[in-house]
């Protein structure tokens, strides 16, 4: 059983806009920024969004990222093809000191 | 450009040990943690433990699942991390990533992972 919370799969029709939430507790969402990572099949993870929201150099604009409370989201947009992957929140756990992943979600595009 | 290449993964029986290295460069080294993931086949993302950077203390975490058995350590004059797996068990099978920590200790970089099979 992961630490955070997340479905094990979602899909969606392309272009259209999927969310995948993820939730975790005070110790470690509630209070510490969240990272969301993409991961093609047979592949390395990849950094998708860093400290809650924010985009690193090169990642599309059709992903972004928010935070309320305990819960984080990853929003993706105009839905592609080449987006069906695994997608895993992370966060930094203050009790347990050390980091959290989500158990993962399957983004499958139909 | 970071790049993060791990090594050192094998076959090995339960109860012997095994060392994984990750040499690390485009980035300077001694200034970030370094942290270590696996992925079991088939299944998600377990962060394993890190190793903060000498400015921050040098000082060590690890998940539950191995406090005791594994140990991180780093050698920042060859800019390399290690990850000491030792009392290795058949459910440490895995796919063994290593990261850079960046903000809050958070991974912004992965390596290509390098592959530990538990078995007799």
């Amino acid at each position: 059983q992961s630490v955070l919370a997340q479905p094990p799969s979602v899909s969606e029709a392309p272009r259209q806009r999927v969310t995948i939430s993820c939730s975790g507790s005070s110790s470690n969402i509630g209070n510490n920024p969240v990272n969301w990572y993409q991961q093609l099949p047979g592949k390395a993870p990849k950094l998708l969004i860093y400290y809650t929201d924010l985009l690193p150099s090169g990642v599309s604009d059709r992903f972004s990222g928010s935070k309320s409370g305990t819960s984080a989201s990853l929003a993706i947009s105009g839905l592609q093809s080449e987006d069906e992957a695994d997608y895993y929140c992370a966060a930094w756990d203050d009790r347990l000191n050390g980091v959290v992943f989500g158990g993962g979600t399957k983004l499958t595009v139909l | 450009e970071v790049q993060l290449v791990e090594s050192g993964g094998n076959l090995v029986q339960p109860g012997r040990s095994l060392r994984l290295s990750c040499t690390a460069s485009g980035f300077t080294f001694g200034d970030y943690a370094m942290s270590w993931v696996r992925q079991a086949p088939g299944k998600g993302l377990e962060w394993v433990g890190l190793i903060r950077s000498k400015a921050s203390g040098g000082t060590t975490e690890y998940a539950a699942s191995v406090k005791g058995r594994f140990a991180i350590s780093r050698d920042d004059s060859k800019s390399i991390a290690y990850l000491q797996m030792n009392r290795l068990q058949t459910e440490d099978t895995a796919m063994y990533y290593c990261t850079r920590a960046g903000l809050s200790a958070l991974i912004d970089y992965w390596g290509q992972g390098t592959l530990v099979t538990v078995s007799s």
